[in-house]
């Protein structure tokens, strides 16, 4: 298996635009997570899925982020309008789920808003 | 908030020392993990601790918990350049919810 599969790796926008981050987890996997990552804040937990539902996104900053998992190879993280804030890089990690498991993370995507 | 915290913050040793960094976190656990980031790259799993072990081993990693303290720490020895990084814990709460919340980490630089 190649790994969790994240899209594009950088991206670059200005403010006020929609930006979509991808990501394709390992298969078999029934839990992902998307993280963010910055100097300031660290490692935050946005939101997880489970068997593609939604399970907690308490983490989402607020109403300009949504994520989707439409089917168990995929999920996107959206963010609408961006603002700088929320450069950063964002990973999103895959795992069999339950209590006793690993994530295994993709390389991230690193997001710079203008 | 974070459930982990690790420290020191920084740690810079010569090679073929040992390097130990600790996690404090603050809810009832089920499990305990370590993970290593290299600049740029996503996190790798090191090592799972489960909350009724104590210590655990996996080649030069060495892995405590005492949930009494609510901590672990990590020892790596015989360090080598190849190994720094940065390394995080990851804890998952008891709660019924298979979220993994992450420490603020530990930047290893393990000079040659």
């Amino acid at each position: 298996d190649a790994g969790v599969i994240q899209s594009p790796r950088h991206e670059v926008t200005e403010m006020g635009q929609e930006v979509t981050l991808r990501c394709k987890p390992i298969s078999g996997h029934n839990s992902l997570f998307w993280y963010r990552q910055t100097m300031m804040r660290g490692l935050e937990l946005l939101i997880y899925f489970n068997n593609n539902v939604p399970i907690d996104d308490s983490g989402m900053p607020e109403d300009r982020f949504s994520a989707k998992m439409p089917n168990a190879s995929f999920s996107t993280l959206k963010i609408q309008p961006s603002e700088p804030r929320d450069s950063a890089v964002y990973f999103c990690a895959s795992s069999l789920g339950g209590l006793i498991t690993e994530a295994f993370f993709g390389q991230g995507t690193r997001l710079t808003v203008v | 908030s974070q459930q982990g915290e690790e420290d020191p913050q920084a740690l810079s040793i010569q090679e073929g020392e040992n390097a130990t960094m600790n996690c404090s976190y603050k809810t009832s656990i089920n499990n305990l993990q370590w993970y290593r980031q290299n600049s740029g790259r996503g996190l790798v799993h090191l090592i799972l601790i489960r909350s009724n072990e104590r210590e655990k081993h996996s080649g030069r990693l060495r892995v405590t918990l005492d949930t009494s303290k609510k901590s672990s720490s990590l020892l790596i020895t015989a360090s080598r350049a190849a190994d720094t990084a940065s390394y995080f814990c990851a804890t998952d709460a008891t709660s019924g919810t298979y979220k993994y919340i992450f420490g603020t980490g530990t930047r290893l630089k393990v000079l040659a």
